[in-house]
């Protein structure tokens, strides 16, 4: 069955810390891929996405994702994080040339920050 | 400002009662999308409409139906409500079905 995992649900790190948030995919094709951010008590934005070409995709507020095809991963990293990054994260898929075409999330990963 | 606007933002609603969410979008996207999100489960599809007049069943879609009568609205309902629909529910869009998907802000439903 296609899923989504996040193995991590909740991460603790200091502000200035590197953060590599992790995400792996179980699909018989490459899929396409996105992380969203979810604030509290707010909607999902969308961080970055990831459809083809380079496998580095730089997206909002500072953070990168590397599409690893041989490991089925498309991680999410942050050189340092704010306390402002304080939020929930979300990877997600949908199938290319899929019929039904929706995403499908990862349970998601909590992030704390540490002063 | 355009994007996807969400009503009620909450709703306390008792067991057997019925409730329609509504979900309009400005953007002209022709895929819409309703998700519940629960606490651990992440957030699971409900039903998805990918153009006017078409809709069909995601992950759990027992006990909610939806219309799609044209491209911008897509209300989500509930015919008889019961308690373990107490969810937060994300209407979304997008351009078409394949491609990143744009949320509202939610409806916080409570069903007692």
């Amino acid at each position: 069955a296609q899923s989504v995992t996040q193995p991590d649900i909740h991460i603790t790190v200091s502000e200035g810390a590197s953060l590599e948030l992790r995400c792996n995919y179980s699909y018989g094709a490459t899929p396409y891929l996105f992380w969203y951010v979810q604030s509290p008590g707010q909607g999902l934005q969308l961080l970055l996405k990831y459809f083809s070409g380079d496998t580095l995709v730089q997206g909002i507020k500072g953070f990168e994702a590397e599409f690893k095809r041989s490991q089925s991963s498309f991680n999410l990293r942050k050189p340092s994080v704010h306390w402002s990054d304080a939020a929930e994260y979300f990877c997600a898929v949908v199938l290319y040339g899929g019929s039904q075409g929706n995403l499908i999330f990862g349970k998601g990963t909590k992030l704390s920050v540490k002063p | 400002i355009a994007g996807i606007t969400q009503a009620p933002t909450s709703q306390i609603l008792a067991a057997g009662r019925r409730m329609t969410l509504r979900c309009t979008q400005d953007m002209r996207h022709n895929a819409m999308y309703w998700y519940r999100q629960d606490l651990g489960l992440g957030l699971r599809l409900i039903h998805y409409s990918n153009t006017a007049g078409t809709t069909g069943k995601g992950e759990v879609p027992d006990g909610y139906s939806v219309s799609r009568a044209n491209t911008d609205d897509f209300p989500l309902t509930l015919a008889s409500a019961v308690p373990s629909q107490t969810s937060v529910y994300f209407c979304a869009s997008s351009v078409q079905a394949n491609t990143e998907a744009f949320f509202g802000q939610g409806t916080r439903l409570t069903v007692v």
